[in-house]
C-alpha cells in the first residue's frame, strides 16, 4: 500500500456532464500529480499541485481543473466531458517537486457514455 | 520536448533474465523511473536513477546513461508473477513523462 487513497473507484458519467475526483496524498506529502491513462497506454501528466500552487500542466485542455488543499489532499475536476475522457485517472504524492519517488494511487476508472 | 521509447511487448521464460529498453529526450533532464503495473492495478515503483551506471535491488537491475539518453530494466531469475507492464518515465521540469509501456509475458 503507498497511502495515497483516490476515490471514488469507479463511476459512469454522460457526455457533456461535470466530475470531480478525489485523492488524498500519503501522509506529510506536499506534492500531487494527476495522470490520465488510457488503455493500453501509459500515464500521461495532467498537472502537479505544489503547496496548493499548480506547479506544471501538461497538454490538456483547461476544462481540466484541480485544486490542492491545506493538507495537501487534491480534487481533479473535468466539465463537459468528452467520450475521449474515459480512462484511469492516477493520483500520485511525493515529497517535493523533483527527484522523489512517486507514489500512485489505484486510481478512478470513468467511463463517459 | 518529452520523448520516451520503449518496445510494446516482449516475451521471457521463467527463470531466465529479460532486459527492457528505454530512450528518452527530456527537457531539464533530472532522473528516470521505471514502474510496474499489472493489468488493471496502479504503477508500483521499482526504481529511479539520477547517476550514469548500474544500481542492484534484488532480482531488479536499472541502468542509466545520460550521456546516450538510455537505460535498462534488468529482471533476473524470472517468475510469472513478473507478468506486466514496465513503465519508462523521465522527470524533467516538474514534470514526469511515461512511455506506453512495455508488456512483458512470462512463460513456463
Amino acid at each position: 500500500e503507498t497511502g495515497v487513497t483516490q476515490s471514488p473507484t469507479h463511476l459512469i458519467k454522460t457526455r457533456g456532464q461535470q466530475v470531480t475526483l478525489r485523492c488524498s496524498s500519503q501522509s506529510g506529502h506536499n506534492t500531487v500529480s494527476w495522470y490520465q491513462q488510457a488503455l493500453g497506454q501509459g500515464p500521461q501528466f495532467i498537472f502537479q499541485y505544489y503547496r496548493e500552487e499548480e506547479n506544471g500542466r501538461g497538454n490538456f485542455p483547461p476544462r481540466f481543473s484541480g485544486l490542492q488543499f491545506p493538507n495537501y489532499s487534491s480534487e481533479l475536476n473535468v466539465n463537459a466531458l468528452e467520450l475521449d475522457d474515459s480512462a484511469l485517472y492516477l493520483c500520485a504524492s511525493s515529497l517535493g517537486v523533483s527527484g522523489n519517488t512517486i507514489y500512485f494511487g489505484e486510481g478512478s476508472w470513468l467511463t463517459v457514455v | 520536448g518529452q520523448n520516451i521509447d520503449q518496445p510494446t511487448e516482449m516475451t521471457a521464460t521463467e527463470g531466465a533474465i529479460v532486459q527492457i529498453n528505454c530512450t528518452y529526450q527530456t527537457s531539464g533532464f533530472n532522473g528516470l523511473f521505471w514502474y510496474q503495473q499489472h493489468a488493471g492495478e496502479a504503477p508500483t515503483f521499482l526504481s529511479y536513477n539520477v547517476l550514469d551506471g548500474l544500481e542492484e535491488k534484488g532480482r531488479f537491475s536499472s541502468f542509466l546513461s545520460r550521456s546516450k539518453g538510455y537505460s535498462y530494466l534488468l529482471l533476473k531469475e524470472l517468475q510469472m508473477k513478473d507478468s506486466a507492464s514496465y513503465l519508462c518515465a523521465g522527470e524533467g521540469y516538474q514534470k514526469v513523462t511515461f512511455g506506453i509501456g512495455t508488456k512483458l509475458q512470462v512463460i513456463p
